[in-house]
């Protein structure tokens, strides 16, 4: 079956220009998350969708961040007046639930360059 | 707050040994999980094995096993018979089921280790 996709793979924006990361999580997946990995780091947390909850947002690192989820299905990521420090790939994942014992399922990242 | 410590930056294996990859963890989340993922020079990040922390078993998936000392908050992989596409990034993450200092549902990651497999 299909996995996580996520679009563009690559995103080279200019310093103050707005961009917006897609993701299509694994078909009938509740959860879904956005993490950001910048060179040679771990893993960041940004944001997670549980159902129809209210996202959790704990992870977003300012207010330029925002995140979107349609119909429980489809989700937007918007970086608004992009910084240099905001260069980074960003990856989504999805799982069946938000409980420990289900493992996420990672898309193939979108790689963002701010010149 | 939850943690998770990598310590080995990198790590080299001969082609068909075995390698213990390290991972410590610290929570106070009564229930947890605790995940290994691969991510190869591509970039995709590939789910290897996973361990509940009232498992009273390491988990074990093919050439993956998980050693898991709860006492010790340890949770190492073991890669047996290592082949050349073994050699990536390994990253040890972990997920709790409370809000203790984070979110509930997302992974809190390691920084990895970079997995070398020589011929």
């Amino acid at each position: 079956g299909a996995g996580v996709s996520q679009s563009p793979s690559n995103k080279v924006t200019e310093k103050g220009k707005d961009v917006e990361l897609r993701c299509d999580p694994i078909s009938g997946h509740t959860a879904l998350y956005w993490y950001r990995q910048s060179l040679g780091q771990g893993l960041e947390f940004l944001i997670y969708f549980q159902g129809n909850s209210a996202p959790d947002k704990s992870g977003l690192p300012s207010d330029r961040f925002s995140a979107e989820r349609t119909g429980g299905s489809v989700s937007t990521l918007t970086i608004q007046r992009t910084q240099q420090e905001d260069s980074a790939v960003y990856l989504c994942a999805s799982s069946l639930s938000g409980q420990p014992s289900y493992e996420q399922y990672f898309g193939p990242g979108t790689r963002l360059t701010v010149t | 707050a939850q943690k998770i410590t990598q310590t080995q930056p990198g790590m080299f294996v001969q082609e068909k040994e075995a390698v213990t990859l390290d991972c410590t963890y610290d929570t106070s989340d009564p229930s947890y999980g605790l995940f290994w993922y691969k991510q190869p020079s591509s970039g995709e990040m590939i789910f290897l094995i996973y361990q509940g922390s009232y498992d009273q078993q390491n988990a074990t998936e093919g050439r993956y096993s998980l050693n898991f000392q709860k006492a010790r908050k340890s949770a190492n992989l073991v890669i047996s018979a290592s082949q050349l596409g073994d050699s990536a990034m390994y990253f040890c993450a972990m997920r709790g089921i409370m809000n203790y200092g984070g979110s509930q549902g997302n992974l809190i990651f390691g920084k990895g280790t970079k997995l070398s497999v020589k011929p």
